[in-house]
């Protein structure tokens, strides 16, 4: 079965500052992975996804997520963290089952603060 | 276009009590979810549907029911509700089955003391 996790629960930057956001993932072949933001009191939103692809994947925002599979790990990037930036961030991998359904399993998440 | 709309947004029970939880989506979408969100443990699948008049059980079905009557709705159901369904309920929908993006409503908050 799939497994995601997410390295870190919380992680603070300066605004201006680089963002990593840290992912492994656990598969017995070739996965789909995407990152997922959620904003206090909202919905989730898609920021990026990997799916065989070029393994360099830009999202909205300025996010990157790259996909490296020698080490089972799809981190997510940004260069310099804006205060909008605050959420909660969820690593997610995409497990088949029965009947040609993929279903999503989401880590945990890290929450990301950026301060002034 | 309203994306996925989730009724209502906040909800406080007492235990015994039951309720249902209304998803609607204008995208067309064949499939729809219905995910519980609790601290430190993400979104854990409670029901699915991969089409009209069809469901399906996650990975935490118990106490929860589901009907997907018509295309655009999936109604999720807490017959006796319980302290241990306090949580954050998303419904989503998706066009396909497959490694897909999926569309996710605003929550509901739900309180069961």
């Amino acid at each position: 079965a799939q497994s995601v996790t997410q390295l870190d629960s919380h992680v603070s930057v300066s605004e201006g500052t680089p963002v990593l956001l840290r992912c492994n993932y656990s598969s017995s072949y070739s996965p789909s992975l995407f990152w997922y933001v959620q904003h206090p009191n909202k919905g989730l939103q898609l920021l990026l996804k990997y799916t065989s692809a070029a393994t360099l994947v830009k999202g909205i925002n300025g996010f990157e997520a790259e996909f490296k599979k020698s080490e089972t790990s799809f981190h997510l990037t940004k260069p310099s963290a804006h205060m909008s930036d605050a959420a909660e961030y969820f690593c997610v991998v995409s497990d088949r089952i029965s009947g040609g359904y993929n279903k999503l399993i989401f880590g945990a998440g890290t929450r990301l603060a950026v301060h002034p | 276009n309203a994306g996925v709309t989730q009724t209502p947004k906040f909800r406080v029970l007492k235990t015994g009590q039951s309720m249902t939880l209304l998803c609607a989506q204008d995208m067309n979408h064949e499939y729809m979810y219905w995910y519980r969100q609790d601290p430190g443990m993400g979104l854990r699948l409670i029901h699915y549907s991969v089409g009209e008049g069809t469901t399906a059980k996650g990975e935490v079905p118990d106490g929860y029911n589901v009907s997907r009557l018509k295309k655009q709705n999936f109604l999720l159901g807490l017959e006796s509700a319980a302290p241990s369904q306090t949580s954050v309920y998303f419904c989503a929908s998706s066009y396909s089955g497959g490694p897909d993006t999926q569309y996710f409503g605003p929550g509901t908050r739900l309180t069961v003391l």
